[in-house]
């Protein structure tokens, strides 16, 4: 079946400093991939939409220059995380979409959790 | 987005039937109805997707209603590893597809 490979599965980091994370899928090509995120005993919250090849649609509320994402090639997204700051440690999960029509569903990632020191 | 409802938590006994209701009363005439479901600590997993047909996989069935405001998962004996939370989601065809918060499953050895 189709899998999607996130890395780091863990990071820590130091405040202020950026933090990049990426998301592949190995088996298919992915021309859109969706990024969330989920806090302690939360449901997962989306981030924002990414097309390849295209600008990444953010969700309300979600800060584009914080959180860039990139989306260069069908197999491959980044998010990475600005400026990192405690408030932004969560649990980062990215996943894919193979194709456009049909069901949607889609092939989430292990994620990645950040902690911000 | 079409709103789901779900119960916040739900028992098994291990090696019996699972049934997971989802109510979605404004679910629209081209909205598949999802169900992924997320151990601790990792991502989803796709469990099983309908639009208006009841649906069987390896994992588990699917039973819609007649007139698809409500859908049941059902696992047909549950496993100390089916120990997860369920969410039923509501998408079109290429739309992104957002969480609610899902039912909490407890199978009791």
């Amino acid at each position: 079946g189709a899998v999607v490979s996130q890395h780091p599965s863990r990071v820590i980091c130091k405040s202020g400093t950026s933090v990049k994370i990426e998301c592949r899928s190995l088996d298919f090509q992915a021309t859109t991939m969706f990024w969330y995120r989920q806090f302690p005993k939360q449901s997962l919250m989306l981030m924002a939409t990414s097309n390849e090849g295209s600008k990444a649609t953010y969700e309300q509320g979600v800060e584009k220059d914080k959180f860039l994402i990139n989306h260069a090639s069908l197999t491959l997204s980044t998010l990475t995380v600005t400026s990192a700051h405690p408030e932004d440690s969560s649990f980062y999960i990215c996943s894919a979409r193979e194709g456009s029509s049909g069901a949607n569903v889609l092939t989430f990632g292990a994620g990645s959790r950040l902690t911000v020191l | 987005d079409a709103k789901t409802t779900q119960p916040n938590s739900m028992e098994s006994n291990e090696e019996e039937p699972v049934h997971l209701p989802c109510n979605h009363s404004t679910i629209s005439g081209t909205d598949y109805i999802h169900w992924y479901r997320q151990l601790p600590s990792q991502g989803p997993e796709y469990v099983i997707h309908g639009l208006t047909s009841n649906v069987n996989n390896r994992m588990a069935s699917l039973a819609i209603a007649e007139d698809r405001k409500s859908s049941t998962l059902i696992l047909h004996r549950a496993t100390l590893r089916d120990a997860a939370v369920y969410y039923c989601i509501l998408g079109t065809s290429g739309s992104r597809l957002t969480f609610g918060e899902g039912t909490q499953l407890t199978v009791n050895p």
